[in-house]
């Protein structure tokens, strides 16, 4: 098992442009997330999938979309990127009654 | 929204000395888990609390959950070396929001040998 893949690991964008961040996980979860980590401020959620066809927004969603269109697969596009968007991004999964496996993050410059 | 506390912030302590940090809801948790990030990795799960009252033991880490189910605390007994890292508690309040898991702004522990 590969557990949670995040690509790429590191990115520098312009401001204005726009990316996907790609998360795969072969470990069959129902739930997925996404969030960002900035110095001082913990883990906030972007947003998160109880399962396939099914998102929700979380604490900062703004400037990011998500798709669940498969179990496997969780996509966080930046739509057009900012300054204040850059970040470490993780990715993770679990099932019901477990604690999440992290990937190992995208870490993200907006110039 | 649900906002999770974690205090303090950063904890240095010489090694063999014991740690301990706090976590507070503003709401009552379904369940409340415990992670550990050392420096420059990505954080992974320690723990799941899920009863009132429960404690939970690991080697030296202790895990408590309150009985109003909305504060936690995570106790490491005569730190070592090893323990560096940054500590996050995570709660979830369940019910339409249990996919939703809230992270503290996390608990800094250096030990110095």
């Amino acid at each position: 098992n590969a557990g949670v893949t995040q690509t790429p690991k590191f990115q520098v964008l312009k401001t204005g442009q726009s990316m996907t961040l790609q998360c795969a996980q072969d470990m069959n979860h129902e739930y997925m997330s996404w969030y960002r980590q900035d110095p001082g401020m913990g883990l906030r959620l972007i947003h998160y999938s109880v399962g396939a066809g099914i998102t929700d927004q979380g604490e900062v969603p703004n400037g990011y979309n998500v798709s669940r269109s498969t179990t496997e697969d969780f996509p966080l596009r930046l739509l057009s990127a900012a300054p204040s968007q850059t970040s470490v991004y993780f990715c993770a999964s679990r099932s019901t009654g477990m604690g999440y496996t992290f990937g190992s993050g995208t870490r993200l410059t907006v110039v | 929204g649900q906002q999770v506390m974690q205090i303090p912030q950063y904890q240095h302590v010489q090694e063999g000395e014991d740690f301990t940090t706090y976590c507070n809801s503003s709401t009552t948790l379904s369940n409340i888990q415990w992670y550990k990030q050392r420096p420059g990795g990505h954080p992974v799960f320690l723990i799941q609390l899920v009863k009132s009252g429960e404690v939970k033991k690991q080697k030296r880490l202790t895990f408590q959950f309150g009985e109003a189910k909305k504060n936690s605390s995570l106790h490491i007994t005569a730190t070592q070396t090893t323990d560096v890292g940054t500590y996050f508690c995570a709660g979830n309040a369940g019910g339409t929001s249990y996919g939703k898991l809230t992270f503290g702004q996390g608990t800094i522990l250096t030990v110095h040998p």
